[in-house]
């Protein structure tokens, strides 16, 4: 079936230690969206991807870091990750068709930080 | 910059009650979608609504964009334990692909 894959499921880094999350899709979506999701919140966007065009948010920490070698992958580059940084890392991928671009969430990264 | 605000931020039902959970941005939106984020899940897409005023249902929700496209409803008539989770809203400004996601209202349903 056609999904986004997230990978890993489980991240354990220590303080300071860089790490890399992945996503993919085989949906062949031209946007993809990078989430940060902490306990009971809401998810907040890292940055996204218009095809190759990237986006990033206002208030997205310098740390935080991404690319998108081709259409189906997208990487999340955290350069030094600190205690604040543990989260559940949502990817979404959609396609723009007019109005309509529903979109569909990988499972997350849980990201520990020791 | 846009903010998204839901309300009530927790509910409590008994089941077989109803649920309605309120969005509202802080600027007029293009689109708005609704997901369902169960416990230890990621976001489920649910529905999108473009259309000024419009409803949409599906079974037993209801979901309704306002005429100015600043605030939505989802509404559940007659909770199920399965409806258990945390319900979110996300909205779109005109000219971007990015959604602002609302604070979400997590519902539990009690037997």
């Amino acid at each position: 079936d056609a999904m986004v894959i997230q990978n890993p499921r489980y991240q354990v880094t220590q303080f300071g230690k860089p790490v890399t999350l992945s996503c993919s899709q085989t949906l062949n979506h031209n946007v993809m969206y990078w989430y940060q999701q902490k306990s009971s919140q809401a998810p907040k966007l890292l940055f996204h991807y218009y095809d190759k065009d990237f986006n990033n948010e206002a208030d997205t920490p310098d740390n935080f870091q991404s690319r998108r070698p081709n259409t189906s992958f997208c990487f999340l580059d955290i350069r030094s990750p600190g205690l604040g940084d543990a989260a559940m890392y949502l990817c979404a991928t959609s396609r723009t068709r007019g109005l309509t671009d529903t979109q569909y969430f990988g499972p997350g990264t849980r990201l520990t930080v020791l | 910059g846009q903010q998204v605000m839901q309300i009530p931020q927790y509910q409590h039902v008994q089941e077989g009650e109803d649920f309605t959970t309120y969005c509202n941005s802080s600027t007029t939106l293009s689109n708005i979608q609704w997901y369902k984020q169960r416990p230890g899940g990621h976001p489920v897409f649910l529905i999108q609504l473009v259309k000024s005023g419009e409803v949409k249902k599906q079974k037993r929700l209801t979901f309704q964009f306002g005429e100015a496209k600043k605030n939505s409803s989802l509404h559940i008539t007659a909770t199920q334990t399965t409806d258990v989770g945390t319900y979110f809203c996300a909205g779109k400004t005109s000219g971007t692909y990015k959604y602002i996601f609302g604070t979400g209202t997590r519902l539990k349903v009690l037997a």
